[in-house]
């Protein structure tokens, strides 16, 4: 079974604080992606990406950035978190860029507070 | 207008009834229909997968798809209370590089005992 994994289940951060949120995946799945899901507005996707050192914006990026030095880690970051950022954040991981139409396979989310 | 349309309910439901799900679309060129189900504080998990028309069938759940109609539908058979969740579709184009995927907005389901 694919195993996708966040560091945290809940995080409470300050505005302006700068905040990451870290994702494993352990199927050495090529493509990787960061969703926010917010009540009556379900899954926006925020950034993705195809391989290492490679990212692609989503539909809400702004306020975001990330990173991937390693195939099997996705982080997300929020340069400067606002409180419109408090939401539940999911990643999650498919097979391979060149196969398309896998099925996306998610980890649990973080559910972060921004104060 | 949504792409992908989806009741978000709540759909409350005895235990033991018949459930149907359902969402619209569309974008004709979907090709790949998938259902995830999302319990309370969790990340949504994979329940079924479609390619194009037809009825696929695991168990309780069988899923559906009608492309002329542009409607899909998620049935569950013999509804227990462990199937309260909010259930999501999600649909992709065929050549789909990157895999990306078009998400309902969820329905809630709540199957009382």
């Amino acid at each position: 079974d694919v195993k996708v994994t966040q560091s945290s289940r809940y995080l409470v951060k300050r505005t302006g604080e700068k905040v990451f949120l870290e994702c494993v995946q352990d199927m050495d799945h090529e493509n990787m992606f960061w969703y926010r899901q917010d009540p009556g507005l379900g899954l926006r996707l925020i950034y993705f990406s195809y391989d290492v050192k490679m990212k692609e914006k989503g539909d809400i990026p702004e306020g975001y950035s990330v990173s991937r030095e390693k195939k099997e880690r996705f982080s997300l970051i929020l340069e400067s978190a606002s409180t419109n950022q408090t939401s539940m954040y999911l990643c999650a991981s498919s097979l391979h860029r060149d196969r398309s139409n896998q099925p996306q396979h998610f980890g649990d989310g973080t559910r972060l507070s921004i104060l | 207008q949504k792409e992908v349309e989806q009741d978000p309910g709540p759909l409350s439901v005895p235990e033991g009834a018949i459930v149907s799900l359902n969402c619209t679309y569309s974008n004709s060129a979907f090709q790949y229909f998938m259902w995830y189900r999302q319990y309370s504080r969790k990340g949504p998990e994979l329940l079924m997968y479609t390619y194009s028309s037809g009825n696929k069938e695991d168990g309780r759940f069988t899923a559906q798809v009608d492309k002329s109609s542009k409607y899909i539908s998620l049935f569950i058979r013999d509804s227990q209370p462990s199937d309260s969740a909010t259930y999501l579709c999600a649909m992709s184009e065929h050549n789909n590089a990157g895999n990306m995927l078009t998400f309902g907005g969820g329905t809630r389901l709540m199957v009382k005992p």
